[in-house]
Formats: structure tokens, C-alpha cells, sequence
């Protein structure tokens, strides 16, 4: 059965330093998402992306972050200059159009030191 | 922004019987609410899903029922098993949002003792 991917797994950071959290989608999916959860707390919409460009975005996603389709499978999230509060799980998620379930990765979880 | 609510945040069940998950949700636009079930270190993963225009949804041991006047969904587990026991997340889309925008609730950690 197809899943998305996600990589790294973990990731250990220095405040201020720039981190790239890959995610590769379900082939023919259309439409990707990128959310994260904090510990102990409820998994929060990021961004969502469509035709090579941002639909829709939270107020979390700020300057500091930004996301790329650079080739016709990867998926990434960036974080220009990590704070310490950017530490949490994040997960890729992508859907096929016309259906509603939407399909997450396994995370990456991210701390920031 | 809590436009959907998982007021329990955990539920202790005997292998056997039925889990009762619940959720609530303020915003009349969501049109598809989907239950996800989440293991520790792991991505949500898709359960079962109703449409606003149902009332219920069944797939084998789990069937979400949904009330719009109240706005109110549940999940029912029957029978519950020691493999259930995961956080489950209650999720809307819709609500005037970007296409499968999904916005979530708390999460409720469901406990199967055997």
C-alpha cells in the first residue's frame, strides 16, 4: 500500500540554525500538508499547498517557514532560523483530489536546543 | 481556535467491551469529520470518516455517529481490544477553509485493559 515518507526521523538543532524536514507524498496525491504537535498537545495545521503554490496558512507559519515542491516527488518544510518552541512533531500528509482522506507520515520529530 | 473539542482526555475500557469516544465542533460548516487513531512516535492513521449529510457510518468494530444539531460526533469501538489502546483524534474539514484542511481536536487516549 502507498505512504508517505518522511525523513529525517529525528532532528536535533541548535537555535537559530536552519532545518529542512523532507516528506515524499502518495504519487498521484495532488494536495500536501504539513502539520505539527507539540508535546502533549493536539495536532495544529501548518500550511497547505497546491498546484506548486501555498493555499492556505496558519498563523504559526510565519516568515521563518517556508515550503517547496522542488521536484515531481519531495515535499519539504523550512525553517529559516529555528526558535526553541519550533520543538515538536511534524508530519506530512498528503490527498488525492476528489476524496477526503488525507494520508500522514510516520513524523519527523524536531528538537531545538 | 477550538472549533473542535475532545473534552476527555482519556477513557479506561475492559477488553470486551464498548469505547465510547466523543467530540464536539462549533463550526455549522463542516461538511466531513474523520477519526484518526495515533501511536506514540507515530503519524495519525485514518479510522473511519462521516459525511454532514450521514448519521452514521459502520465499518466493522467502529461506527462514528454523528448528531449536526448538536454537533456532536462519536466513536464506538465494539468490542474493544488491547491493539485499540492509542490517542484518537477527532477531525473536521470544510468550515470555509483550503481543501482538506484538517482541524482537530485534543485528543483522547483510550486505555483496552485485557
Amino acid at each position: 500500500e502507498p505512504e508517505v515518507t518522511q525523513t529525517p526521523s529525528h532532528q536535533v538543532t541548535q537555535m537559530g540554525q536552519e532545518v529542512i524536514l523532507r516528506c515524499v507524498p502518495i504519487s498521484n496525491h495532488l494536495y500536501f500538508y504539513w502539520y505539527r504537535q507539540i508535546l502533549g498537545q493536539k495536532v495544529e495545521f501548518l500550511v497547505s499547498f497546491y498546484n506548486n503554490e501555498i493555499s492556505e496558512k496558519s498563523e504559526i507559519f510565519d516568515d521563518q517557514f517556508s515550503v517547496e515542491r522542488p521536484d515531481g516527488s519531495n515535499f519539504t518544510l523550512k525553517i529559516r532560523s529555528t526558535k526553541l518552541e519550533d520543538s515538536a512533531m511534524y508530519f506530512c500528509a498528503s490527498l488525492t483530489s476528489g476524496q477526503w482522506t488525507q494520508y500522514f507520515g510516520p513524523g519527523t520529530r524536531l528538537l531545538v536546543l | 481556535d477550538q472549533q473542535v473539542k475532545q473534552n476527555s482526555p482519556s477513557l479506561s475500557v475492559q477488553e470486551g467491551r464498548i469505547s465510547i469516544l466523543n467530540c464536539d465542533y462549533t463550526n455549522s460548516m463542516f461538511d466531513y469529520f474523520l477519526w484518526y487513531k495515533k501511536y506514540p512516535a507515530e503519524g495519525p492513521t485514518f479510522l473511519i470518516s462521516i459525511s454532514s449529510i450521514k448519521d452514521k457510518n459502520e465499518d466493522g468494530r467502529f461506527t462514528v455517529f454523528l448528531n449536526k444539531s448538536a454537533k456532536h460526533l462519536s466513536l464506538h469501538i465494539v468490542p474493544s481490544q488491547p491493539g485499540d489502546s492509542a490517542v484518537y483524534f477527532c477531525a473536521a474539514l470544510g468550515g470555509g477553509t483550503s481543501y482538506g484542511k484538517l482541524t482537530f481536536g485534543q485528543g483522547t487516549i483510550l486505555t483496552v485493559h485485557p
